[in-house]
């Protein structure tokens, strides 16, 4: 089946600095790209998202990255705070057949941000 | 915000047992799924629904049914719950169309003994 390949599973980084997950996607057809936030004990939360006619998005301290060519999206974080220790998963849209609309996730990245 | 409530947020079931796991939403979303998460695993879809009384298989969905008796209500059923589905479960829907954004529920932890 489709797969989404999400890397690291854990990251480490110092307040203040910056962090960056990288996700790689199976089928060329994917046109959307999602990026949610689960903090300890909730639920995920849409963060930032990206489609295919774009390549770079940028919102409050968030920045998604996306490279049709090599099939690869990236989340980068900027001066990191405390608060943006989470789980982060990304995810591809599977092409539309139908009624279907199926995300496909990655595995997720824990990310602690270190005072 | 997308108001996604589910129950029970808790259970313990024993082995062989069925178990329910309610979800509804006052959005008027057409979509709804459930996923569940294990640790290693990620998110992985179910069973979704895209319109009342019809309901379509995820990517892992032995061992569990679904229903959908309503927009608002999406029901996950284990018929005969294993040490395996040992889980959380979690309920989300979204608008149809471009996005798909989705909005989760609080999630369900379910043990399974």
């Amino acid at each position: 089946g489709e797969q989404v390949e999400q890397l690291p599973s854990i990251l480490r980084v110092q307040e203040g600095s910056s962090a960056s997950i990288n996700c790689t996607y199976e089928n060329s057809a994917s046109n959307y790209f999602p990026w949610y936030k689960q903090e300890p004990g909730e639920n995920p939360k849409l963060i930032i998202d990206i489609r295919s006619n774009m390549e770079r998005k940028q919102t409050q301290g968030l920045i998604v990255l996306l490279d049709k060519k090599a099939k690869r999206f990236s989340l980068h974080i900027t001066d990191t705070q405390p608060g943006d220790s989470a789980m982060y998963f990304c995810a591809a849209r599977a092409p539309l057949t139908g009624n279907t609309r199926k995300l496909i996730f990655g595995l997720g990245t824990t990310l602690q941000v270190q005072p | 915000e997308a108001a996604v409530t589910q129950s029970p947020r808790s259970k313990v079931a024993v082995t062989g047992g069925k178990v329910t796991l309610s979800c509804h939403q006052t959005n008027n979303h057409d979509y709804m799924y459930w996923y569940r998460q294990d640790t290693g695993h990620g998110l992985r879809l179910i069973h979704y629904s895209y319109v009342a009384d019809s309901t379509e298989k995820g990517d892992i969905p032995d061992g569990y049914k679904a229903s959908r008796p309503s927009q608002e209500n999406f029901s996950l059923i284990l018929e005969l719950a294993s040490l395996s589905q040992t889980a959380v479960y979690f309920c989300a829907s979204s608008v149809t169309g471009s996005g798909n954004t989705l909005y989760f529920g609080e999630g369900s932890r379910l043990i399974v003994v």
